[in-house]
């Protein structure tokens, strides 16, 4: 059973430009998560997935993020016009389809470090 | 919303030592998951313990759900150890974890 990955893991780009990461969870996990982590802090959710349909937005998702996953399987981050308080590490994380009740253990991938410049 | 304090924020300990963790939250929760964050950055399972103990070669880990807090043991410290503890939880009916601020462990060869 191969983990969550991520692609890319590192981006350096310049402020403006638009940078696209994709996640591809632990297959058949149904539920699949955006966190983002800056220097010194634990990680913070963004959105998450259930199936295709986003269910739940953070309001630190400003409308430049946008996020998809248009089968139900991988999921793409988009940000669009990057500022330099983007720079952070972006994590995925994907957890089984479970019962009421059930175990909801969330399994992470190695994440995208993104540095805007 | 739900807060997590993990204490200590720094441990710098000899190589064999051991070690406790705590974290502590201030509403009850559907899980309690612990993490160990490597130096690329890379989040590893530890436990997932949303109560009683587990245990896991030389780590181990206790929640008290009724008390809101969790404690992570490191036996035998090794280098290998080093890195960022985080403790994170899911209050009943949310699907965001929220992480605690880390314990940096340092263990000295």
């Amino acid at each position: 059973d191969t983990g969550v990955s991520q692609d890319p893991r590192h981006k350096i780009t310049k402020r403006g430009q638009n940078v696209t990461f994709r996640c591809d969870p632990i297959s058949e996990h149904n539920r699949l998560y955006w966190y983002r982590q800056t220097l010194g802090q634990g990680p913070e959710f963004l959105t998450y997935f259930q199936n295709e349909a986003q269910l739940e937005k953070s309001r630190l998702l400003s409308d430049r993020f946008s996020a998809e996953r248009p089968k139900g399987s991988f999921s793409t981050l988009e940000i669009q016009r990057t500022e330099q308080g983007d720079s952070a590490m972006y994590l995925c994380a994907s957890s089984p389809r479970r019962l009421a009740g059930g175990r909801n253990e969330q399994f992470f991938g190695p994440g995208t470090r993104l540095t805007v410049l | 919303g739900i807060q997590v304090e993990q204490s200590p924020p720094d441990l710098i300990l000899q190589e064999g030592a051991n070690s406790t963790l705590r974290c502590n939250f201030s509403d009850s929760v559907n899980n309690l998951q612990w993490f160990h964050q490597n130096p690329w950055g890379q989040l590893i399972n530890l436990f997932y313990i949303p109560s009683g103990t587990k245990q896991n070669g030389r780590l181990s880990a206790t929640t008290v759900a009724t008390e809101r807090y969790s404690l992570l043991y490191i036996s035998s410290s090794q280098t290998t150890d080093s890195g960022v503890y985080f403790c994170a939880v899911l209050p009943f009916g949310n699907e965001k974890l929220t992480f605690g601020t880390g314990t940096r462990l340092t263990i000295i060869p």
